[in-house]
Protein backbone atom coordinates (compact mmCIF):
# COMPACT_ATOMS: atom_id res chain seq x y z
CA UNK A 1 0.00 0.00 0.00
CA UNK A 2 1.16 3.45 0.08
CA UNK A 3 0.83 6.05 2.93
CA UNK A 4 2.48 9.12 4.20
CA UNK A 5 3.70 10.51 7.78
CA UNK A 6 4.47 14.16 8.67
CA UNK A 7 4.03 15.67 12.47
CA UNK A 8 0.23 16.60 13.48
CA UNK A 9 1.32 19.85 14.39
CA UNK A 10 4.55 22.34 14.55
CA UNK A 11 4.93 25.25 16.61
CA UNK A 12 7.19 28.26 15.33
CA UNK A 13 7.68 31.77 16.06
CA UNK A 14 7.10 34.92 13.53
CA UNK A 15 10.03 36.00 11.84
CA UNK A 16 11.60 32.50 12.30
CA UNK A 17 12.44 29.40 9.86
CA UNK A 18 10.45 26.00 9.83
CA UNK A 19 10.38 22.49 8.24
CA UNK A 20 7.66 20.21 8.09
CA UNK A 21 8.66 16.94 7.35
CA UNK A 22 7.20 14.10 5.36
CA UNK A 23 8.14 10.30 5.00
CA UNK A 24 5.88 8.15 2.53
CA UNK A 25 5.57 4.62 1.26
CA UNK A 26 4.77 3.83 -2.21
CA UNK A 27 5.77 1.16 -4.65
CA UNK A 28 5.90 4.69 -7.19
CA UNK A 29 4.93 8.10 -7.86
CA UNK A 30 5.43 11.04 -9.82
CA UNK A 31 6.28 13.13 -7.47
CA UNK A 32 5.54 15.04 -4.36
CA UNK A 33 3.15 17.97 -3.77
CA UNK A 34 2.54 20.36 -0.93
CA UNK A 35 0.03 22.40 -0.18
CA UNK A 36 -1.83 24.87 2.35
CA UNK A 37 -5.15 25.00 3.61
CA UNK A 38 -6.50 27.38 6.20
CA UNK A 39 -9.30 27.35 8.16
CA UNK A 40 -12.30 26.74 6.56
CA UNK A 41 -10.41 27.27 3.10
CA UNK A 42 -9.64 25.33 0.06
CA UNK A 43 -6.26 23.65 -0.32
CA UNK A 44 -3.79 25.95 -2.31
CA UNK A 45 -0.46 24.13 -4.16
CA UNK A 46 2.94 25.51 -2.88
CA UNK A 47 5.21 23.48 -4.62
CA UNK A 48 6.05 20.54 -6.55
CA UNK A 49 8.71 17.46 -6.87
CA UNK A 50 9.13 15.69 -9.68
CA UNK A 51 13.03 14.98 -9.07
CA UNK A 52 15.20 14.67 -6.01
CA UNK A 53 16.22 18.24 -4.81
CA UNK A 54 15.21 21.06 -3.89
CA UNK A 55 12.58 23.79 -5.77
CA UNK A 56 12.17 27.43 -4.41
CA UNK A 57 9.23 29.41 -5.04
CA UNK A 58 9.68 32.64 -3.08
CA UNK A 59 9.27 31.96 0.66
CA UNK A 60 8.74 28.23 0.65
CA UNK A 61 11.27 25.82 -0.72
CA UNK A 62 10.66 21.56 -0.89
CA UNK A 63 12.78 19.43 -0.97
CA UNK A 64 12.33 15.53 -2.16
CA UNK A 65 14.82 12.54 -2.08
CA UNK A 66 13.62 9.39 -3.20
CA UNK A 67 16.36 7.04 -2.01
CA UNK A 68 15.27 8.54 1.95
CA UNK A 69 11.62 8.11 0.80
CA UNK A 70 11.27 11.81 2.74
CA UNK A 71 10.68 15.38 1.71
CA UNK A 72 10.21 18.54 3.99
CA UNK A 73 8.85 21.99 3.31
CA UNK A 74 10.46 24.75 4.27
CA UNK A 75 9.01 27.71 5.26
CA UNK A 76 11.42 31.00 6.03
CA UNK A 77 10.46 34.34 7.26
CA UNK A 78 7.31 33.07 8.92
CA UNK A 79 4.27 35.41 9.10
CA UNK A 80 1.07 35.04 11.16
CA UNK A 81 -0.71 34.38 7.81
CA UNK A 82 0.74 31.39 7.37
CA UNK A 83 -0.65 29.66 10.38
CA UNK A 84 -2.48 27.02 8.75
CA UNK A 85 -2.84 23.53 7.55
CA UNK A 86 0.17 21.64 5.27
CA UNK A 87 -0.40 18.55 3.59
CA UNK A 88 2.12 16.24 1.57
CA UNK A 89 0.58 14.71 -1.63
CA UNK A 90 1.87 11.73 -3.18
CA UNK A 91 0.90 12.34 -7.19
CA UNK A 92 0.66 8.53 -8.67
CA UNK A 93 -0.59 7.52 -11.94
CA UNK A 94 -3.70 6.31 -10.30
CA UNK A 95 -4.58 8.42 -7.11
CA UNK A 96 -3.66 11.83 -5.40
CA UNK A 97 -3.14 10.51 -1.76
CA UNK A 98 -3.13 13.58 1.05
CA UNK A 99 -1.14 13.22 4.42
CA UNK A 100 -3.09 14.17 7.20
CA UNK A 101 -1.67 17.28 7.54
CA UNK A 102 0.39 19.42 9.56
CA UNK A 103 -1.19 21.90 11.44
CA UNK A 104 1.25 25.17 12.03
CA UNK A 105 0.85 27.17 14.64
CA UNK A 106 2.72 30.66 14.76
CA UNK A 107 3.80 32.58 17.93
CA UNK A 108 4.13 36.65 17.91
CA UNK B 1 -15.25 32.87 -13.58
CA UNK B 2 -12.12 32.85 -12.67
CA UNK B 3 -12.26 29.50 -10.10
CA UNK B 4 -13.36 26.45 -9.39
CA UNK B 5 -16.81 26.85 -7.95
CA UNK B 6 -19.32 24.31 -6.07
CA UNK B 7 -22.79 24.44 -4.90
CA UNK B 8 -24.39 24.13 -2.78
CA UNK B 9 -22.06 26.02 -0.54
CA UNK B 10 -23.47 24.34 2.62
CA UNK B 11 -25.79 21.62 2.39
CA UNK B 12 -28.32 19.16 4.97
CA UNK B 13 -29.94 16.59 4.85
CA UNK B 14 -31.70 13.84 6.39
CA UNK B 15 -30.28 10.38 6.93
CA UNK B 16 -31.62 8.18 3.67
CA UNK B 17 -32.16 11.00 1.38
CA UNK B 18 -30.43 11.67 -1.65
CA UNK B 19 -28.30 14.73 -2.48
CA UNK B 20 -26.43 16.23 -5.95
CA UNK B 21 -23.42 18.10 -5.17
CA UNK B 22 -22.16 20.34 -8.33
CA UNK B 23 -18.74 21.02 -9.49
CA UNK B 24 -17.31 23.90 -11.81
CA UNK B 25 -14.43 23.50 -13.02
CA UNK B 26 -11.32 26.33 -14.56
CA UNK B 27 -13.18 26.68 -18.03
CA UNK B 28 -10.46 24.42 -20.23
CA UNK B 29 -9.76 22.34 -17.48
CA UNK B 30 -9.93 18.64 -18.35
CA UNK B 31 -9.34 16.97 -15.33
CA UNK B 32 -11.42 16.79 -12.65
CA UNK B 33 -11.30 15.05 -8.89
CA UNK B 34 -13.66 14.79 -6.03
CA UNK B 35 -12.07 14.74 -2.66
CA UNK B 36 -13.55 14.19 1.03
CA UNK B 37 -11.91 15.74 3.83
CA UNK B 38 -12.98 15.03 7.22
CA UNK B 39 -12.39 17.39 10.05
CA UNK B 40 -8.66 17.27 11.05
CA UNK B 41 -8.17 15.16 8.16
CA UNK B 42 -6.42 15.09 4.72
CA UNK B 43 -8.64 15.35 1.86
CA UNK B 44 -9.30 11.63 0.99
CA UNK B 45 -9.46 11.02 -3.02
CA UNK B 46 -13.13 10.11 -4.29
CA UNK B 47 -12.62 9.87 -8.22
CA UNK B 48 -11.09 11.79 -11.18
CA UNK B 49 -12.34 12.28 -14.70
CA UNK B 50 -10.18 13.02 -17.40
CA UNK B 51 -12.77 14.97 -19.97
CA UNK B 52 -15.85 13.27 -20.13
CA UNK B 53 -14.65 9.81 -18.54
CA UNK B 54 -14.28 8.69 -15.10
CA UNK B 55 -10.40 7.63 -15.23
CA UNK B 56 -10.16 6.37 -11.64
CA UNK B 57 -12.72 5.97 -9.13
CA UNK B 58 -11.47 3.73 -6.80
CA UNK B 59 -11.66 6.10 -3.90
CA UNK B 60 -15.52 6.06 -3.86
CA UNK B 61 -16.08 4.12 -0.99
CA UNK B 62 -18.84 2.00 -1.89
CA UNK B 63 -21.75 2.02 -4.45
CA UNK B 64 -24.32 4.60 -2.99
CA UNK B 65 -21.86 7.03 -4.08
CA UNK B 66 -21.48 8.14 -8.12
CA UNK B 67 -20.33 10.54 -10.38
CA UNK B 68 -20.78 12.25 -13.68
CA UNK B 69 -19.13 14.23 -16.26
CA UNK B 70 -21.55 14.13 -19.14
CA UNK B 71 -20.33 17.49 -21.42
CA UNK B 72 -16.53 17.34 -20.08
CA UNK B 73 -17.18 20.30 -17.74
CA UNK B 74 -19.74 20.39 -14.90
CA UNK B 75 -19.62 17.44 -12.39
CA UNK B 76 -21.99 15.86 -10.52
CA UNK B 77 -21.11 14.38 -7.37
CA UNK B 78 -24.35 11.97 -6.13
CA UNK B 79 -25.00 10.55 -2.85
CA UNK B 80 -27.77 8.02 -2.49
CA UNK B 81 -29.24 7.01 1.09
CA UNK B 82 -27.09 9.20 3.02
CA UNK B 83 -25.88 8.44 6.31
CA UNK B 84 -24.41 10.10 9.24
CA UNK B 85 -20.72 9.26 8.21
CA UNK B 86 -21.05 10.50 5.00
CA UNK B 87 -20.83 14.14 6.59
CA UNK B 88 -18.11 16.03 5.81
CA UNK B 89 -16.37 18.80 3.09
CA UNK B 90 -16.72 17.21 -0.42
CA UNK B 91 -14.03 19.34 -2.03
CA UNK B 92 -13.77 19.44 -6.23
CA UNK B 93 -10.56 20.52 -8.19
CA UNK B 94 -9.37 20.94 -11.55
CA UNK B 95 -5.78 20.48 -13.84
CA UNK B 96 -5.21 22.11 -16.47
CA UNK B 97 -4.54 18.56 -19.06
CA UNK B 98 -2.59 15.77 -17.92
CA UNK B 99 -4.15 14.58 -14.78
CA UNK B 100 -2.69 11.81 -12.81
CA UNK B 101 -1.64 14.27 -10.44
CA UNK B 102 0.92 15.67 -12.00
CA UNK B 103 -0.20 19.24 -12.49
CA UNK B 104 -1.22 21.93 -9.95
CA UNK B 105 -5.09 21.20 -8.93
CA UNK B 106 -7.03 24.51 -8.24
CA UNK B 107 -9.73 23.56 -5.37
CA UNK B 108 -13.22 25.19 -5.12
CA UNK B 109 -14.00 25.98 -1.36
CA UNK B 110 -16.16 22.40 -1.13
CA UNK B 111 -19.37 21.86 0.01
CA UNK B 112 -20.52 21.12 3.61
CA UNK B 113 -22.58 17.89 3.65
CA UNK B 114 -23.78 17.49 7.64
CA UNK B 115 -26.44 14.00 7.92
CA UNK B 116 -29.03 14.42 10.01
Amino acid sequence: GQSLEQPSEVTAVEGAIVQINCTYQTSGFYGLSWYQQHDGGAPTFLSYNALDGLEETGRFSSFLSRSDSYGYLLLQELQMKDSASYFCVLNRDDKIIFGKGTRLHILP
Amino acid sequence: GAGVSQTPSNKVTEKGKYVELRCDPISGHTALYWYRQSLGQGPEFLIYFQGTGAADDSGLPNDRFFAVRPEGSVSTLKIQRTERGDSAVYLCASSPSVGGGQETQYFGPGTRLLVL
